[in-house]
C-alpha cells in the first residue's frame, strides 16, 4: 500500500534564508509525487510533480523538488524564503500501480519569519 | 474560470440530520474526488469518480454516499450526520487520461455537526 511521511509538523525559517520540507514515501509499483499547498481558508493549490525524467522539478514561485529513489524521497526546497511562503503544505504520492488514489501526507506548516 | 465550485462554504448540522455538499467543474475533467480534511491528519479520500455513471469508494467511505450523473457535478450525501463527520470537506478533480496529472480542489465547506 501507499504511504506518505511528512516529519516535521512545523518549520520555521528566516526570511531569506533557504528552506526545505521534507518528505518519504512508500509505493509498490512507480511513484507520481505531487507537492501541494494550502493557505489559511483555501482549498489546495499545485505547486509542482515528479513523473519521471530529470529528478529535480521546478515549480511555481521559485519552489522546486528533488526525487531521491534510493531514499525514497521528495523534498521540497526555495533558495530565499519568503515572509508570504508561510502556509501548509502537502505531499502527495500515487502508485503506479494502483490507479486513481492519491494518498497525502499529513502537512507540514512552514513559518518564514521577517 | 470559475474552476471547481463548491456549496455551501459552512453549514452547521444537528446530530441525525442530513445534508448534500454540492460540487461541480467547468474543466471537463473526468475524474471528480471527495477527500475530508481534519487536524494533522492529512487529506482522506471518501469517494471518487471516473466519469459519468461510475463511482467507487475511497479510503473512508462510512456515513456518506454519491452520485455523478453528469461529468459537471459530484455531490456528497451524509445521511445521518454524525459529530465524528465534522470537517472540512474539499471536491477536487483530475483529467485523468493517465494518472500522472495533478488534482484541482474547490476552497471547501466546512461542516460542524452538534
Amino acid at each position: 500500500a501507499q504511504s506518505v511521511a511528512q516529519p516535521e509538523d512545523q518549520v520555521n525559517v528566516a526570511e531569506g534564508n533557504p528552506l526545505t520540507v521534507k518528505c518519504t514515501y512508500s509505493v509498490s509499483g512507480n511513484p507520481y509525487l505531487f507537492w501541494y499547498v494550502q493557505y489559511p481558508n483555501r482549498g489546495l493549490q499545485f505547486l509542482l510533480k515528479y513523473i519521471t525524467g530529470d529528478n529535480l522539478v521546478k515549480g511555481s514561485y521559485g519552489f522546486e523538488a528533488e526525487f531521491n529513489k534510493s531514499q525514497t524521497s521528495f523534498h521540497l526546497k526555495k533558495p530565499s524564503a519568503l515572509v508570504s511562503d508561510s502556509a501548509l503544505y502537502f505531499c502527495a504520492v500515487r502508485d503506479s500501480n494502483y490507479g486513481q488514489n492519491f494518498v497525502f501526507g499529513p502537512g507540514t506548516r512552514l513559518s518564514v519569519l521577517p | 474560470n470559475a474552476g471547481v465550485t463548491q456549496t455551501p462554504k459552512f453549514r452547521i448540522l444537528k446530530i441525525g440530520q442530513s445534508m448534500t455538499l454540492q460540487c461541480t467543474q467547468d474543466m471537463n475533467h473526468n475524474y471528480m474526488y471527495w477527500y475530508r480534511q481534519d487536524p494533522g491528519m492529512g487529506l482522506k479520500l471518501i469517494y471518487y469518480s471516473v466519469g459519468a455513471g461510475i463511482t467507487d469508494k475511497g479510503e473512508v467511505p462510512n456515513g456518506y454516499n454519491v452520485s455523478r450523473s453528469t461529468t459537471e457535478d459530484f455531490p456528497l450525501r451524509l445521511e445521518l450526520a454524525a459529530p465524528s463527520q465534522t470537517s472540512v470537506y474539499f471536491c477536487a478533480t483530475s483529467p485523468g487520461q493517465a494518472n500522472t496529472g495533478e488534482l484541482f480542489f474547490g476552497e471547501g465547506s466546512r461542516l460542524t455537526v452538534l
